[in-house]
Order: C-alpha cells, then structure tokens, then sequence
C-alpha cells in the first residue's frame, strides 16, 4: 500500500486566517515531504521531515510552518497568506532521505482570497 | 545544485505511436531518476523509475532508458492510448549537502493523445 492520505482536499482561506493542512501515511516511511505545486509548473520542494526532525527549509517565508507530530503525520500551519500562495499542497514520503522513491498525497488544493 | 532539463515542452502523437521525452542533468552524481504522470487535477503518479547502475528499464509499454556518460534519460511510451494523455515530468536526485539526497524536476511534457 503506498498512501499518502491529505486533508483537506480543498480550503478557500482569507489573508487574515489560520488553518492547517494534515498529512498521514502508514507505510513506515521515515522521511516526509511538503511541495508547492502552481498550475503547469512542477512540484517545488518546501521542507523535509527525516526521522521527525525539519532537515530542509527551502527558504521558504515563516507563513508557512510546518510540524511533525510524530512518524506518520505531518501538519503544514498556514497564518497571513498571500493570494499568490494559493496552489496545490502535496505532500509526500518516503522511506527515508536518503535516494529512494517518493509518493505523494493527493493534494490540497489552496485558495487564498 | 542539479538542473534538468526536459524536451519537448508539449507532445501531440497519434494512437497507437510511440511518444519519446528526453531530459539531461547536470549533477554526475546524480544516480535515481524517477518519471512520474501527473493528470488534470490530480498527483503526480511514479510510472517508472531508473538507478544509475542500470541502462534500460520496461515496464510493459513504457521503458526508461539511460545514458550516465552524456547524462541524459529519456522515457519512451510505446503503442500510445487516449489515456496516457498528462504531463509527465522527469526527476534527477542531487546532493542536498548532510547527506541527503532530493529530487529536481524538469519543467514537464504535455503529452496528448489524439484518437
């Protein structure tokens, strides 16, 4: 089973809100993912969670937290959004940092108004 | 850091012909290149992949070939159908520095399929 499971699937968020995006896998992967994916563009990588600790911050601005609870979940806090980060947010795992296959979430799609 | 490249930007094929994507990188380290299918709305889906110690690789109609000394791979989908229409992108993994490794996509190919 390679499921990356994502909610919510869709959000509309004003500039104003605070809302979290959740991601849970089960396949005992220990390195977990968040990208940005804009219409016809490719993923861009946002953070890396190996072993529940952050390993890569792809400078990305402090609007966008993320969180690791533990093993299998992963939490993306989102606080004063812009209108340009509205995209879609997949996240992603795999069995550890190290060269290995990464499977991503269905996705959720953002949109901040 | 690796950059990729991937051609053709968009790719319209008749049913039944086969559809090539090609893509260079420029981290000769790099040694795990993944393709994945993305179609309209949804994720991107890994179709096949290819590590640097294996020259060809098939997966029923697709197959992924690999060239380490001029550093290109191309994806090769035979006997194409309506529905392998989607964006396929093409991945090189490269150092990330503490000994990690993430991938690069290229830009993506359009791929239309036309009955």
């Amino acid at each position: 089973d390679t499921e990356v499971t994502q909610t919510p699937k869709h959000l509309v968020m004003g500039m104003t809100n605070k809302k979290s995006l959740k991601c849970e896998q089960h396949m005992g992967h220990r390195a977990m993912y968040w990208y940005k994916q804009k219409a016809k563009k490719p993923p861009e990588l946002m953070f890396v969670y190996s072993y529940e600790k952050l390993s890569i911050n792809e400078s990305v601005p402090s609007r966008f937290s993320p969180e690791c609870p533990n093993s299998s979940l992963l939490n993306l806090h989102l606080h004063a959004l812009q209108p340009e980060d509205s995209a879609l947010y997949l996240c992603a795992s795999s069995p550890d940092r190290v060269v290995n296959t990464i499977y991503f979430g269905e996705g959720s799609w953002l949109t901040v108004v | 850091g690796e950059n990729v490249e991937q051609h053709p930007s968009t790719l319209s094929v008749q049913e039944g012909d086969s559809a090539v994507i090609k893509c260079t990188y420029s981290d000769s380290a790099s040694n795990y290149f993944p393709w994945y299918k993305q179609e309209l709305g949804k994720r991107p889906q890994l179709i096949i992949d290819i590590r640097s110690n294996v020259g060809e690789k098939k997966d029923q109609r697709i197959a992924v070939t690999l060239n380490k000394t001029a550093k290109h791979f191309s994806l090769h989908i035979t006997e194409t159908q309506p529905e392998d229409s989607a964006v396929y992108f093409c991945a090189a993994t490269h150092n990330s520095g503490a000994g990690s490794y993430q991938l690069t996509f290229g830009k993506g190919t359009k791929l239309s399929v036309i009955p």
